[in-house]
């Protein structure tokens, strides 16, 4: 069975500075899907970024960027320049390309902005 | 820009009532999902629904039941609840077929505020 394992469950960074949340999952599959999703404080999860495993390059989204190592089975978001905004609960999520595969959630990193 | 909307942002029930959480989204997606959130668990997938009248258990549907009479509606039924129930619940979309080329899929999933349900 697949599994996604967020080892961070709080981290904090300076505003303007750079973080990466890690993420690692475990597939026997060679497609899928990877997401990172955000919940703010409000608690409306949003889509953040997405990788196809078939995409050697990796994904970005103005200031969120993945390093996706597919050898490594490793999957982290970039957040540059962080801002205020960007603190919440950030979530690693896999799908497998199957129509019937549902999506598999990590347990998340809650992240705070230092002002 | 599609919309998920639940219908409350927070109940409060006593043990024992049956509770109706509705889920509707505006953007034609086949797949509909129930998720409950919880500290340190993430989300856990209760139920889906890839077509209307279908639906599918995901890894937690013990003391619910969902139903899917239409296309754009979702709900979420706990028939007698119970404080172990006191969760948030997430609604979420998608689209369900594998677009033009048969290779990308529109598979994000679309999320609605939740709802935060506290069980007495």
């Amino acid at each position: 069975a697949q599994t996604v394992t967020q080892s961070q469950p709080e981290m904090s960074v300076q505003e303007a500075e750079t973080v990466t949340l890690s993420c690692t999952y475990d597939t026997s599959e060679s497609d899928y899907y990877l997401f990172w999703y955000k919940q703010p404080p409000s608690r409306q999860m949003i889509l953040v970024i997405r990788q196809e495993a078939y995409k050697q390059q990796n994904a970005t989204e103005n200031r969120f960027s993945v390093n996706f190592q597919k050898a490594a089975k490793s999957f982290s978001l970039k957040i540059s320049d962080s801002q205020l905004g960007d603190a919440a609960m950030y979530f690693c999520a896999y799908r497998g390309w199957n129509r019937d595969d549902k999506i598999i959630f990590g347990k998340g990193t809650r992240l705070h902005i230092l002002p | 820009d599609v919309k998920v909307t639940q219908s409350s942002r927070y109940l409060v029930k006593r043990t024992g009532e049956k509770v109706f959480l509705e889920c509707v989204q505006d953007m034609d997606h086949e797949n509909m999902f129930w998720y409950r959130q919880d500290p340190g668990l993430g989300l856990r997938l209760i139920y889906f629904s890839y077509d209307v009248k279908m639906k599918e258990k995901g890894d937690i549907p013990e003391g619910y039941s969902v139903s899917r009479e239409k296309k754009e509606r979702f709900s979420l039924i706990l028939e007698s609840a119970s404080t172990n129930q006191t969760s948030m619940y997430l609604c979420a979309s998608s689209f369900g077929d594998r677009g033009p080329h048969g290779l990308e899929v529109q598979e994000t999933q679309y999320f609605g505020p939740g709802t935060r349900l506290l069980v007495l």
